[in-house]
């Protein structure tokens, strides 16, 4: 299988705990993506990465919040101190380089974070 | 900046009727669109894009949309509703030339009816 692949897929983890989720994108994608997606809600986008570089980040990814993408392949998104609000399925997807691209997004199945 | 709205977060249609589930967007640039559906516990799959060619886009599953700038809209439509379209359906935009994001509407529930 070669998608974009989370892991892991459900987490359930108490109140002031730290959780980190990681993502292996498709292999030859340079862009990397995190959203958020909480029940009934459409995703929001959270940060992005191109290669190793996090060009872009969302209000919404307050300082508990790290993403990394090392050496430009896999990322992890770690959530420190986690809050009941934190509670939602966090979603990777990658897409193909270039600015010429039309931006399809790849997603993976995504990680369950809930927070008791 | 880009959004889009979708009109009705439900929408329930017997097996063999037309599905019609609406999107309408913001953009001050040319805008590439897209529509995804999610079925239940799994992430995003691509159902069709807008990328500025032909304003009839056809996409997997027998869906299909059309650009409609005077508009501003970008609908999904299906002949006829299958039990297995039973998912719920997010439309997307994104700005032409940018390196950016996605920008995703709120989804509509598509429920089929026997």
């Amino acid at each position: 299988d070669t998608g974009v692949s989370q892991n892991p897929r459900h987490k359930i983890t108490k109140r002031g705990q730290n959780v980190t989720f990681r993502c292996d994108p498709i292999s030859e994608h340079n862009r990397l993506y995190w959203y958020r997606q909480t029940l009934g809600q459409g995703p929001e986008f959270l940060t992005y990465f191109q290669n190793e570089a996090q060009l872009e980040k969302s209000r919404l990814l307050s300082d508990r919040f790290s993403a990394e993408r090392p050496k430009g392949s896999f990322s992890t998104l770690e959530i420190q101190r986690t809050e009941q609000g934190d509670s939602a399925m966090y979603l990777c997807a990658s897409s193909t380089p270039g600015l010429g691209g039309t931006g399809e997004l790849f997603f993976g199945e995504g990680s369950r974070l809930t927070v008791l | 900046a880009q959004s889009v709205t979708q009109l009705g977060s439900h929408v329930s249609v017997s097996e063999g009727a037309l599905v019609l589930l609406r999107c309408n967007y913001s953009s001050s640039v040319p805008p590439y669109l897209f529509w995804y559906v999610q079925y239940p516990n799994q992430g995003l799959q691509l159902l069709l894009k807008y990328t500025s060619a032909a304003t009839l886009v056809k996409g997997i599953n027998g869906f299909e949309a059309e650009f409609k700038k005077s508009e501003t809209s970008f609908h999904l439509t299906k002949p006829s509703a299958h039990m297995s379209d039973a998912a719920e359906y997010f439309c997307a935009v994104r700005a032409s030339g940018s390196a950016r994001q996605l920008t995703f509407g709120s989804g509509t529930q598509l429920t089929v009816l026997p």
